[in-house]
């Protein structure tokens, strides 16, 4: 099994309506994040995780929201979906060999809101 | 504004030829990682270095940290189609507590046979 795993792959959703993206890991690392990507952007992180129950934001953290109720698993919920939230989000985590080692990322979610 | 500034944007050469990716900023970083990332996919870590000056070598890649940790490159020897890419840079400033990581823009590379 992939060691982290993004949900769902691929949304379309329309403007207003609250959309959830997962994120789920089985490396058993403490530290979790949020990117989005954009064409000229680059990576953006959006909002980080230090421990269960433990976030803060990221630098583009408007309009979203996190949860994580378990080691496992972090939650992106976009609260009232936009098209300026039309991109490529990625998850990543960090915590094996190493805090500033390196992450590790999921295979991305794209949605794109009409 | 990138706190990362990679150049060049874009790189088509032919298999065979070398290459170098650059990486840079006004900023220290306490590490720095080279990711490369191909379509619909999520990026994967290629290195990572963490001592100015230090030089890291995986087979034809070779990655060179700036002794006052505040750029990198990134050279390619002989480059193959397979190292098509997008390679981003990554850095953690030294005030960081929590491993969040400024991300380049990235430099889209395509080796044609």
């Amino acid at each position: 099994d992939a060691g982290i795993t993004q949900s769902p792959r691929h949304k379309v959703t329309e403007t207003g309506t609250p959309v959830t993206l997962r994120c789920h890991q089985t490396e058993n690392h403490r530290y979790m994040y949020w990117y989005r990507q954009d064409p000229g952007h680059g990576l953006r992180l959006i909002h980080y995780s230090y421990g269960v129950k433990d976030t803060d934001k990221g630098e583009v953290s408007d309009g979203y929201s996190v949860s994580r109720s378990k080691t496992e698993d972090f939650l992106l919920t976009l609260e009232s979906a936009t098209s300026s939230q039309t991109s490529v989000y990625f998850c990543a985590t960090a915590g094996g060999t190493g805090l500033f080692y390196g992450y590790t990322f999921g295979s991305g979610t794209r949605l794109t809101v009409v | 504004t990138q706190l990362l500034e990679q150049s060049p944007q874009f790189l088509s050469i032919q298999e065979g030829e070398n290459l170098t990716v650059y990486c840079n900023s006004s900023s220290v970083f306490s590490s720095l990682q080279w990711y490369r990332q191909e379509p619909g996919e999520g990026p994967v870590l290629l290195v990572t270095v963490v001592t100015g000056g230090e030089v890291k070598k995986l087979k034809r890649l070779t990655f060179q940290f700036g002794d006052a940790r505040k750029d990198s490159s990134l050279h390619i020897t002989a480059a193959q189609p397979g190292d098509t890419g997008l390679y981003l840079c990554a850095g953690a400033q030294t005030t960081d507590s929590w491993g969040k990581l400024q991300f380049g823009a990235g430099t889209q590379v395509v080796v044609t046979p």
